[in-house]
């Protein structure tokens, strides 16, 4: 089964810190994904990459920067958090390739700025 | 552009049947998907779809594809109080999957 770990269930950070969420996958999937859930407004895609050291900006990609350093590991990083930005952060990972490939999710992790 | 369109909330009662509806934009779509969302937690693949294929069955739940209409439903059969969560539908779009907004399924015993 495919497992995609996201480090942390609930965090609190305050306005103005760099805050940093990882997730990990162990499937070694090509692609990863950040996207931020929202009441109303479903899953909006932050920032994606389809290999290491490689990054595309999804559709809101601003205030938030990534890393992929490894291919299992990809970072999310509020550069400097807002109350705005307080939302739940879901990874996703899918394979490389063909498009029938769905993409397997994290349990998620709920940001409250304050 | 490419969009995702579903309603927001779904009532039934435990025993019936449910049926939560989807339109999407991108013609060029090969595959549509299904995922459910309990609370708290992440999404869960649920089913997915061809586009060259009308229906799938996958033991409670059946999916209708309508490639004309661009219209996608899944259906629950026998819907039971676990199956109360948040439904999403998703294209893989050009480069990306596109969600819809999700539909709140509630299941009254």
């Amino acid at each position: 089964d495919v497992k995609v770990t996201q480090s942390s269930r609930y965090l609190v950070k305050r306005t103005g810190e760099k805050v940093f969420l990882e997730c990990v996958q162990d499937m070694d999937h090509e692609n990863m994904f950040w996207y931020r859930q929202d009441p109303g407004l479903g899953l909006r895609l932050i920032y994606f990459s389809y290999d290491v050291k490689m990054k595309e900006k999804g559709d809101i990609p601003e205030g938030y920067s990534v890393s992929r350093e490894k291919k299992e590991r990809f970072s999310l990083i509020l550069e400097s958090a807002s109350t705005n930005q307080t939302s739940m952060y879901l990874c996703a990972s899918s394979e490389g390739g063909q498009k029938s490939q769905p993409q397997h999710f994290g349990d998620g992790t709920r940001l409250s700025i304050l | 552009g490419e969009d995702v369109e579903q309603s927001l909330f779904l009532s039934v009662r435990e025993g019936d049947s449910s049926v939560i509806n989807c339109t999407y934009t991108d013609s060029s779509s090969t595959y549509l998907y299904w995922y459910k969302q309990e609370p708290g937690a992440g999404l869960q693949l649920l089913t997915y779809i061809f586009s060259n294929m009308d229906m799938k069955q996958d033991q409670r739940l059946t999916v209708l594809l309508n490639k004309k209409d661009k219209h996608l439903s899944l259906r629950i059969a026998d819907t039971q109080t676990g199956d109360s969560a948040i439904y999403f539908c998703a294209e893989r779009g050009t480069y990306k999957y596109i969600f819809g907004t999700g539909t709140r399924l509630k299941v009254l015993a």
